[in-house]
Parts: structure tokens; C-alpha cells; sequence
């Protein structure tokens, strides 16, 4: 069975700060696919990356970086010097190839940017 | 960029109603997504279809009943709503051949009353 854990429910940091939020995931695939997702206070969803099982790279986009670590099921993301525009919640989330087209979202990490 | 577009973007209903909503995916996009999000909850997928077929099923509920049109839009129908369906649904699409990559929809807002 698939599942997607992100420990940290709220984090606060002030403006400048780096912040890494983690993922743990479980799955019994060989092939799958990696989410995360940015959601604002106005509520929208923002998918911000996808990565796929068998592509370890870590991807790096302005102030974006992520950190998958197969032997450790883990998909860490990393903001660098936090805005106040970062504010939201993020979701990591898991879609296994043999698993149909469903995508399991994590509970979600709250972050708080404080100027 | 199109983007994906969902209507009505806010619905209010009474218990026992009913509510329809609509889903217009990105231009060329095969597959569509239905997800519900309670209030500080995480989206639980419902349901998806790829060429107009249901290609999977979540935990949508016997009284709500979906499908994709010839156009690719898809209607989400929802019947004898209950207070616990008040939530946010989104709607979401893909190209299959894309692995997936999921763009979402500003969503709707249900409240039942």
C-alpha cells in the first residue's frame, strides 16, 4: 500500500531563513512518481515537481531545491532564504505506476514565513 | 496558459440536495481527476478518467456518481448531500503520457447547510 508521511505539521521561520520540509513515502513499486504541491492561503493547488522513481537527480529551481533519496523513501524539499510570499501549506504526494491513476497526498506541512 | 477550469467555484446547498459540479480540463488533456479536501485535511482522491473511461476509484461515495464527456470535461454529481460533504473539491488533469504530472483547478467550494 502506498502512503506519504510529512512529520512536520506547522514551521515557522523568519524571512531569510532556509527551511527543509520533509517526505517519507512507502510503496511496493518499482516505478513511481513524486510529488510536491504548494497551496496558498487562497486555496489554489500549485504543482511545483515531479520526479520519477528511477531518475535520483537532485533538481535545484531558483530558490527550490529537492533532495530524493531512494535507499531512505524519502523526498525532501528545501526553500532558501524563505519569503513571506513561501506561506502556505505543501503537500508531498505519491502516484504508483501499477496503482491506477490515484495519487495519495500527504498531510501536509504548514509553513509560516515572518518578516 | 489554459488553465484547468472548474464551475461553479462556489456552491451553497441544503441536506438532501443535490449539486453538480463541472470540470473543463487543460486543452489536449486525457485524464481528469476528482479530489475532495475537508478543512485542514489533505485532498483524498475520488475519481479519475482516462479517455473517458474510469480509470480508478478513491473514496467517493455511493451517492456521488461522475464521468467524462466526449469533450473531456467532466461533472461531478453529487446527491443527498450531507454536512460532512461540505468541502473543497478540486478537479485536475493530465496527459497521460506525462506521468501524471497533475495541474489542479482553483477548485469549488461546497458548503451544505
Amino acid at each position: 500500500a502506498q502512503k506519504v508521511t510529512q512529520a512536520q505539521t506547522e514551521i515557522s521561520v523568519v524571512e531569510k531563513e532556509d527551511v527543509t520540509l520533509d517526505c517519507v513515502y512507502e510503496t511496493r513499486d518499482t516505478t513511481y512518481y513524486l510529488f510536491w504541491y504548494k497551496q496558498p492561503p487562497s486555496g489554489e493547488l500549485v504543482f511545483l515537481i515531479r520526479r520519477n522513481s528511477f531518475d535520483e537527480q537532485n533538481e535545484i529551481s531558483g530558490r527550490y531545491s529537492w533532495n530524493f533519496q531512494k535507499s531512505t523513501s524519502s523526498f525532501n524539499f528545501t526553500i532558501t532564504a524563505s519569503q513571506v510570499v513561501d506561506s502556505a501549506v505543501y503537500f508531498c504526494a505519491l502516484s504508483e505506476d501499477t496503482g491506477g491513476f490515484k495519487t495519495i497526498f500527504g498531510a501536509g506541512t504548514r509553513l509560516f514565513v515572518k518578516a | 496558459a489554459a488553465g484547468v477550469i472548474q464551475s461553479p467555484r462556489h456552491l451553497i446547498k441544503e441536506k438532501r440536495e443535490t449539486a453538480t459540479l463541472k470540470c473543463y480540463p487543460i486543452p489536449r488533456h486525457d485524464t481528469v481527476y476528482w479530489y475532495q479536501q475537508g478543512p485542514g485535511q489533505d485532498p483524498q482522491f475520488l475519481i479519475s478518467f482516462y479517455e473517458k473511461m474510469q480509470s480508478d476509484k478513491g473514496s467517493i461515495p455511493d451517492r456521488f456518481s461522475a464521468q467524462q464527456f466526449s469533450d473531456y470535461h467532466s461533472e461531478l454529481n453529487m446527491s443527498s448531500l450531507e454536512l460532512g460533504d461540505s468541502a473543497l473539491y478540486f478537479c485536475a488533469s493530465s496527459f497521460k503520457s506525462q506521468s501524471r504530472s497533475q495541474y489542479f483547478g482553483p477548485g469549488t467550494r461546497l458548503l451544505v447547510l
